[in-house]
């Protein structure tokens, strides 16, 4: 499967604190995408970093994009509980036509 | 702008019966998905249209039918409700889908579907 992998699948941290959330892919990459998504809800769009960027910023998140090991990570700095959702990466792979592919998620929980 | 709008919110089906998930979008957006979620499993897609009267097969189409007669409306079909298709449903678009900039996906609120 091209799905990209993310990890930890889940994650529980202190309100204040830092959460790293890593992604994973096998093939190459036109772009790869970080999601949100609330619980009943619909997913976000939070920040998309193309295959030749190594480092975006967006407010409190920050994404990297290493293409030599085929991994992406999301930092969200002085995590807030409101961060509470999970957290999927999608990825636009090389070659394949028109479609994003998710991970299953990775699941955060920040406590006050 | 009301965004990416999917109907019905909740419904509970039979198995072998036939129903439509409605998905409007009001952005002028040419690209628009179906995906299905599943406890686990992440998000999968079904079918996907790059534009009016093109549509086309993603990771998982079997039992289920789309059609894109204009750029606002992408209903996805259920020929048959099986069990297996109990699943909540989403509808995505963006502008397109090569062009990176415009290439974030607008996802709907979902259609949490039980078949029985």
């Amino acid at each position: 499967s091209q799905q990209g992998e993310e990890d930890p699948q889940a994650l529980s941290i202190q309100e204040g604190e830092n959460a790293t959330m890593n992604c994973s892919y096998k093939t190459s990459i036109n772009n790869l995408q970080w999601y949100r998504q609330n619980s009943g809800r619909g997913l976000v769009h939070l920040i998309l970093i193309r295959s030749n960027e190594r480092e975006k910023h967006s407010g409190r998140l920050r994404v990297t994009l290493d293409t030599s090991k085929k991994s992406s990570s999301l930092l969200i700095t002085a995590s807030r509980a409101a961060d509470t959702a999970s957290y999927f990466c999608a990825t636009d792979f090389t070659g394949a036509n028109s479609k994003l592919t998710f991970g299953k998620g990775i699941t955060l929980s920040v406590r006050p | 702008n009301a965004g990416v709008t999917q109907t019905p919110k909740f419904q509970v089906l039979k198995t072998g019966q036939s129903m439509t998930l409605q998905c409007a979008q009001d952005m002028n957006h040419e690209y628009m998905s179906w995906y299905r979620q599943d406890p686990g499993m992440g998000l999968r897609l079904i079918h996907y249209s790059v534009g009016a009267g093109i549509t086309d097969q993603g990771e998982v189409p079997n039992g289920y039918n789309v059609s894109r007669s204009t750029t606002e409306d992408f209903p996805l079909r259920l020929l048959s409700a099986a069990p297996s298709q109990t699943s909540v449903y989403f509808c995505a678009s963006s502008y397109s889908f090569r062009q990176a900039r415009d290439q974030p996906q607008h996802f709907g609120d979902g259609t949490r579907l039980s078949i029985l």
